[in-house]
């Protein structure tokens, strides 16, 4: 059965530094990897998906990488912002199927 | 994307009762999914809604509790039955056009049994 694990549970940094945030899979077999964030009694917002094939992908200040044999993806971000302020679920795709199995997530405090 | 519209958006239920939660999608999606998020744990599949068939249930997950319909490609509806206090979670509709394809989620319902 496939694990997600997110490092760390939570984060705080002051507003303009770069972060990464870590997720990590216990089954290779994936098709994809999709990062969302999820704010306070809000639903999920995709941020960036992931095929297995590649190694990472970029959208405005958000970059993630995909390293499938390690088990590992990692979400950095740019000179953060107190907006960036959410929780951020990592998402593995596996290669049977389309349901996607979550980590706990990342609780992110950008502090001004 | 798609946008997805769920409701109700939250609700407060008596013990025993039923309540059906409504997923409207603002195009045609091949694949529609049912998620529970139990509190401080992340998101569980529930099932997939499988349009003009009967949905696949993930282990520990069962029709008689949670019967699900998807009459069209652009619509679904998951019922919690005879509720109790264990049922209270936030449950989450998504779609998605394909494995190639990010998922979208709607805002969820947040459900609350006394």
């Amino acid at each position: 059965k496939q694990e997600v694990t997110q490092i760390p549970a939570a984060l705080s940094v002051p507003e303009g530094e770069n972060l990464v945030l870590n997720c990590s899979f216990t089954d290779s077999a994936i098709y994809n990897l999709q990062w969302f964030r999820q704010d306070p009694g809000k639903g999920l917002t995709s941020l960036l998906l992931i095929q297995s094939s590649q190694r990472e992908q970029t959208s405005g200040r958000l970059n993630a990488s995909l390293d499938k044999s390690s088990g590992r993806s990692t979400l950095y971000i740019a000179a953060s912002q107190p907006g960036d302020s959410a929780t951020y679920l990592c998402a593995v795709g596996p290669n049977s199927g389309y349901a996607l199995n979550f980590g706990k997530g990342t609780s992110l405090l950008v502090t001004p | 994307s798609a946008v997805i519209s769920q409701k109700p958006s939250r609700d407060i239920c008596q013990r025993g009762t039923s309540l059906t939660i409504q997923c409207q999608v603002d195009s045609q999606v091949t694949m529609m999914f049912w998620y529970r998020q139990q509190p401080g744990q992340s998101l569980t599949l529930i099932a997939t809604a499988n349009q003009g068939s009967e949905a696949t249930y993930e282990s520990g997950f069962v029709i008689d509790k949670f019967p699900i319909s998807r009459p069209n490609l652009t619509f679904s509806t998951l019922t919690v039955s005879n509720m109790s206090p264990e049922d209270s979670s936030i449950y989450l509709c998504s779609a998605g056009q394909g494995i190639n394809q990010p998922q979208h989620f709607g805002d969820g319902t947040r459900l609350s049994i006394l």
